[in-house]
Formats: structure tokens, C-alpha cells, sequence
């Protein structure tokens, strides 16, 4: 079985700070972990991914993730944020063999203060 | 730019009464996934396709709720009677996904808010 953790609900930042959102998972083999976004009244919009290679992953809007296999975690980061990125984030995860849904996390809403 | 379009944006319903989704993936993509979203619950995988072929739908309830695709360009999700817990957002993704391989991103529609009252 495959699960993913969010553990928080919400996040609160001021805008210009850093961000992070947090993310656990668990699968059996190695894992492929994503990140979406969903703005209001809208469906999911991918931002990154990792499969294999620089643990460190680029995605879109300035996001970035940190892959930890030690730690089983894949937390989004950005250096600065905006008001504009307030949204509900979701991490995603699958294995690499088996089952090829994705098992997504509860979600965290993120809210930049002006 | 192609996009992943659901059919109707918006249902209200009444308990007993059939509901019918549909969606058109993007061209191209080979799977094509159902998705359910509450507060309670989250976002939850009802069911999904590859290549038109039903690969997993233990997440959907097999009594009411049944997912087709007919052809290539529909998917279509229909539950039957609807009840007012099935209240929610219902997503269509598709995506492009190979043998084992790494996984594309899904494409999201933007969802149908369905209430059974």
C-alpha cells in the first residue's frame, strides 16, 4: 500500500518569506512524488515531479521540492513567496512498479499574507 | 492548448435520479483517471483507463456507480440512483503513461460540482 502525509492543514506566510509545505509518504520500491496545485473552483494543476536524479527538483512558479529517501519526505519549497500563491497544495505519490494511480495527500492550504 | 473538458460544470440533482459525467481527455493521452473531492474526504481515485481498458475501480461503488469510455476522445461516469452522500467535485485527469515507466504528470478538467438533494 502507498499513503502520503500533509501534516499540516495550513500554512501561513508573510509575502517575500519562505515557504515550505510538507510532505511524507510511503510506498514499497522506490518512489515517484509530485506536487499540484488547485486555486479555487479549479482542478489540479501539476508543478513538479521527481522520478530519479538531482534530489533537488525545479518546477513551475518558482517552486521547488527537496527528495529525502532517508527521511521519506518531499517537501515544497519556495525562496519567496507571493500573495498569488496562496492555493491549496497537494503531494502525490506512486511506486514504481504496481499500481499506477497516484495516492494523493489530504492538501494544505496555503495563505500569503500581504 | 489542449485541455481535459468536463461535462456539465454544474449538476443539482434529486435522490433517486440518474447523473451522468463526461469528459474528453486530451488527445493523445492513453489513461485516463476519475477522482472524487470532499472536505470529509479528500481527494479519493475512483477509477481509471488505459487505452479505453478499465485497470482499477476498487475505489468507486460498484452498486450505483459505473465508469465507460466508449471511445477514445469520452469517459464517462455515471451513478445510478444518486444519493445525497455522493454530493461532491468529481475530476477527470488524463495523462500519457507507458508500460511501467516513469509517470507523466495527470491534466486535470476543472471538475463537475454534483449536489443530490
Amino acid at each position: 500500500a502507498q499513503s502520503v502525509a500533509q501534516p499540516e492543514d495550513q500554512v501561513n506566510v508573510a509575502e517575500g518569506n519562505p515557504l515550505t509545505v510538507k510532505c511524507t509518504y510511503s510506498v514499497s520500491g522506490n518512489p515517484y512524488l509530485f506536487w499540484y496545485v488547485q486555486y479555487p473552483n479549479r482542478g489540479l494543476q501539476f508543478l513538479l515531479k521527481y522520478i530519479t536524479g538531482d534530489n533537488l527538483v525545479k518546477g513551475s512558479y518558482g517552486f521547488e521540492a527537496e527528495f529525502n529517501k532517508s527521511q521519506t519526505s518531499f517537501h515544497l519549497k519556495k525562496p519567496s513567496a507571493l500573495v498569488s500563491d496562496s492555493a491549496l497544495y497537494f503531494c502525490a505519490v506512486r511506486a514504481d512498479t504496481g499500481r499506477r494511480a497516484l495516492t494523493f495527500g489530504s492538501g494544505t492550504r496555503l495563505q500569503v499574507q500581504p | 492548448d489542449a485541455r481535459v473538458t468536463q461535462t456539465p460544470r454544474d449538476k443539482v440533482t434529486e435522490m433517486g435520479q440518474e447523473v451522468t459525467m463526461r469528459c474528453q481527455p486530451i488527445l493523445g493521452h492513453n489513461t485516463v483517471f476519475w477522482y472524487r473531492q470532499t472536505m470529509m474526504q479528500g481527494l479519493e481515485l475512483l477509477a481509471y483507463f488505459r487505452n479505453r481498458a478499465p485497470l482499477d475501480d476498487s475505489g468507486m461503488p460498484k452498486d450505483r456507480f459505473s465508469a465507460e469510455m466508449p471511445d477514445a476522445t469520452l469517459a464517462t461516469l455515471k451513478i445510478q440512483p444518486s444519493e445525497p452522500r455522493d454530493s461532491a467535485v468529481y475530476f477527470c485527469a488524463s495523462g500519457l503513461v507507458f508500460g511501467q515507466g516513469p509517470h507523466n504528470e495527470q491534466f486535470f478538467g476543472p471538475g463537475t460540482r454534483l449536489t443530490v438533494l
